[in-house]
């Protein structure tokens, strides 16, 4: 069973530009998350969304970061403009209907100058 | 809310050593309690989960963890370290209620020395 898919695995931009990351869940898999994990940190939630419909971005700073999944498979998070403080590994997650814990893929990591 | 607390920052053990990792959690009800390692550049791995049951839990790579409803607390355990295990190991907390939102610790790092 392939794992969870993420690209780019690194990426390095000034601030203000805009950047976009892109993850494949495991097949089947309803629940897909999105995390932010800052060097020294736990993984924060972005975003989770449920088939194709949010369920929790209650910590999405939305001024600046947006995501979509569309037909309920692959997702996208964008960030627009980004800032210094967004440098970070954003970590793709999914999760079957039932609650089987949930299985991360590899990162992106981020790098703003 | 649910949250979680690990409260070792950074454990040193010495090969062959026993571990034990502390994880304390906060939520209303019994939760899904995991615990997850990531090694340098890499992403997490799934240890071991706790949904119901029996309240120790085996887990890959030889670790377990039990679960005590009356301590809050999910600690993990491995009888006898071995180098590869150097890593960073987290601790999550799953809302059992509505969808599955689950919270992540800070996290403790673990060095091993021979």
């Amino acid at each position: 069973e392939a794992g969870v898919a993420q690209s780019p695995r690194y990426k390095i931009i000034e601030k203000r530009q805009s950047v976009a990351f892109w993850c494949n869940p495991i097949s089947g898999h309803a629940t897909l998350y999105w995390y932010q994990q800052i060097l020294g940190q736990g993984p924060k939630l972005l975003i989770q969304f449920q088939n194709n419909g949010v369920v929790d971005d209650s910590q999405l700073p939305k001024d600046r970061f947006s995501a979509e999944r569309l037909k309920g498979v692959d997702s996208t998070l964008k960030i627009q403009p980004a800032k210094l403080e967004d440098s970070a590994v954003y970590l793709c997650a999914s999760s079957p209907r039932s609650s089987g814990g949930i299985y991360f893929g590899p990162g992106t990591r981020l790098l703003v100058l | 809310a649910q949250s979680v607390t690990q409260p070792d920052i950074h454990i040193t053990v010495s090969e062959g050593a026993s571990l034990e990792l502390r994880c304390n959690y906060s939520y209303g009800a019994t939760p899904y309690l995991f615990w997850y390692v990531q090694s340098p550049g890499q992403g997490l791995q799934l240890l071991l989960k706790y949904f119901s049951g029996d309240t120790l839990v085996q887990g890959i790579k030889g670790f377990e963890a039990e679960f005590k409803r009356s301590q809050s607390s999910f600690n993990l355990r491995k009888p006898s370290v071995h180098w590869s295990d150097a890593a960073e190991y987290f601790c999550a907390v799953g809302a059992t209620g509505g969808y599955q939102k689950v919270t992540f610790g800070t996290g403790t790092k673990l060095q091993v020395i021979p």
